[in-house]
């Protein structure tokens, strides 16, 4: 049974620059959220897909996007990259966004993202 | 709004010990629920326990036991006889059962660093 996968694990980029983050949810999920966590800092909830939508969003600029695909897979892009964006990008899946709240969210190993 | 305090950052003990990260939590809704999750050095968050507002039983896993009071908004884990191999960041998390726009969401708090000598 697959877990959460994320791609790719690590990614050097220099300010400005856009990123594309990648993440395909455990086995039976369906709902996809994003968190950003800074080094030291706890995990801060970006936004959560649900069948292809953005269902909520947390304090994050535009700059911070995302998609969600049928298969369920979703990815998170980044533009005009900031040295602050450097953090480790960790992708959640769980079963529906709704009624839920109690089933454990599954997370991947994440994408540690560094601006240069 | 929600709220998660850790307010340990760093706690070292040696092999055997036992020890007990705090946590206290912030939310006005009235059903929500509390998660301890552990997070080794390879970055995956792994969950450990879930307890609902409703359920005040203290649950003991193995070494791992939880003690949740709603009294005082907190939801404490203890490991009993430490091990090496428990040396992690632990955190502790918060989401609302309110249909509203933050349900499923997760709040966090800043973590504990535990660290377990041999």
């Amino acid at each position: 049974d697959a877990g959460v996968t994320q791609s790719p694990t690590h990614l050097i980029k220099t300010r400005g620059q856009q990123v594309t983050l990648r993440c395909s949810p455990k086995s039976g999920h369906d709902t996809v959220s994003w968190y950003q966590q800074a080094l030291g800092q706890g995990p801060q909830f970006i936004f959560q897909y649900y069948e292809e939508e953005e269902r909520q969003r947390g304090n994050f600029p535009d700059r911070f996007s995302g998609h969600q695909f049928p298969n369920y897979s979703s990815e998170l892009n980044v533009n005009a990259l900031l040295l602050g964006d450097s953090a480790l990008y960790l992708c959640a899946s769980s079963l529906g966004p709704s009624g839920e709240a109690e089933q454990p969210q599954h997370f991947g190993d994440g994408t540690r993202l560094s601006i240069l | 709004a929600q709220k998660v305090t850790q307010a340990q950052t760093e706690i070292s003990v040696v092999e055997k010990e036992d020890v007990t990260l705090d946590c206290v939590y912030e939310t006005r809704d009235t059903t929500y629920y509390l998660f301890w999750y552990k997070q080794p050095p390879s970055g995956e968050l792994v969950f450990l326990i879930r307890r609902n507002s409703f359920d005040e039983q203290n649950e003991i896993s193995g070494r791992y036991s939880w003690n949740f009071q709603k009294s005082t908004s907190s939801f404490n884990f203890t490991i009993t006889a430490s091990q090496v191999v428990d040396s992690a960041v632990y955190f502790c998390a918060l989401t609302v059962a309110d249909r509203g726009s933050t349900l499923g969401r997760l709040y966090f708090g800043r973590g504990t660093q535990l660290t377990v000598w041999p």
